[in-house]
């Protein structure tokens, strides 16, 4: 599966919207991109997923670069509830497939009053 | 629904001493399931998945042992603990099919190795 890359910390203001930097410049084209999150001692969350089209459902939005080697997650409207850690992780579709995920360090995002 | 249920949700063990954490996967059948850990301050490791009962791949050498005695139970264990075993342990399952999607975590069991 293919490294990722993201900003080690974000903050960002309660109600604005929150973007998420991912890079992942050695995926292949079977590739997919995740987004997880992590809520402090909880399990992780999944949020969204995509392959190349920009993706959106009621958490949040998934924008994929056209050469696909970067995406943007986007909390529309963030609130206090959505500080946690974002994991970006990209993952191989196809016969093979175990399902395993394998997890970065992530982006710890703050959100603030 | 799915549900997943891990336990105990904390423990205190002495160094040495034995470990067995538990998970169990409720309404559905066959599926992936897998084991990570997280460290203090630490990402998220994964340790052992299944794709069957009797079915375990170990992704890091350890002193760790996973075992799957039934098609939805997964039972993560140690002989001797050490203090290097301390940290959270999530169990987690998905749907086993070719284009498989999201996992699954349970609640995590909080483990201090003294």
């Amino acid at each position: 599966d293919a490294k990722t890359t993201q900003p080690p910390s974000m903050d960002c203001a309660e109600g604005r919207a929150a973007n998420l930097p991912c890079n992942h410049s050695t995926i292949s084209g079977n590739e997919y991109v995740y987004w997880y999150r992590q809520i402090h001692s909880q399990g992780p969350q999944y949020i969204i997923h995509g392959l190349k089209n920009n993706e959106t459902n009621e958490m949040a939005s998934l924008i994929i670069t056209e050469d696909r080697k970067s995406s943007t997650l986007i909390l529309p409207h963030a609130t206090l509830r959505d500080t946690a850690v974002y994991y970006c992780i990209v993952r191989f579709h196809g016969s093979s497939n175990t399902g395993k995920l394998i997890f970065g360090q992530g982006t710890t995002l703050q959100v603030k009053p | 629904s799915q549900t997943i249920h891990q336990w105990p949700a904390t423990l205190v063990q002495p160094v040495g001493s034995p470990l067995s954490l538990e998970c169990t996967v409720e309404g559905t059948s066959n599926p992936n399931l897998y084991w990570y850990r997280q460290a203090a301050g630490r990402g998220l490791q994964l340790l052992f998945y299944s794709i069957g009962i009797d079915q375990i791949s170990s992704e890091v050498p350890q002193n760790l042992s996973a075992s799957r005695p039934q098609d939805r139970q997964f039972i993560l264990s140690s002989k001797k603990l050490l203090l290097s075993d301390s940290g959270f342990y999530l169990c987690a399952w998905s749907v086993r099919q070719i284009h498989t999607g999201e996992l699954f975590f349970g609640e995590g069991s909080r483990l201090t190795v003294l």
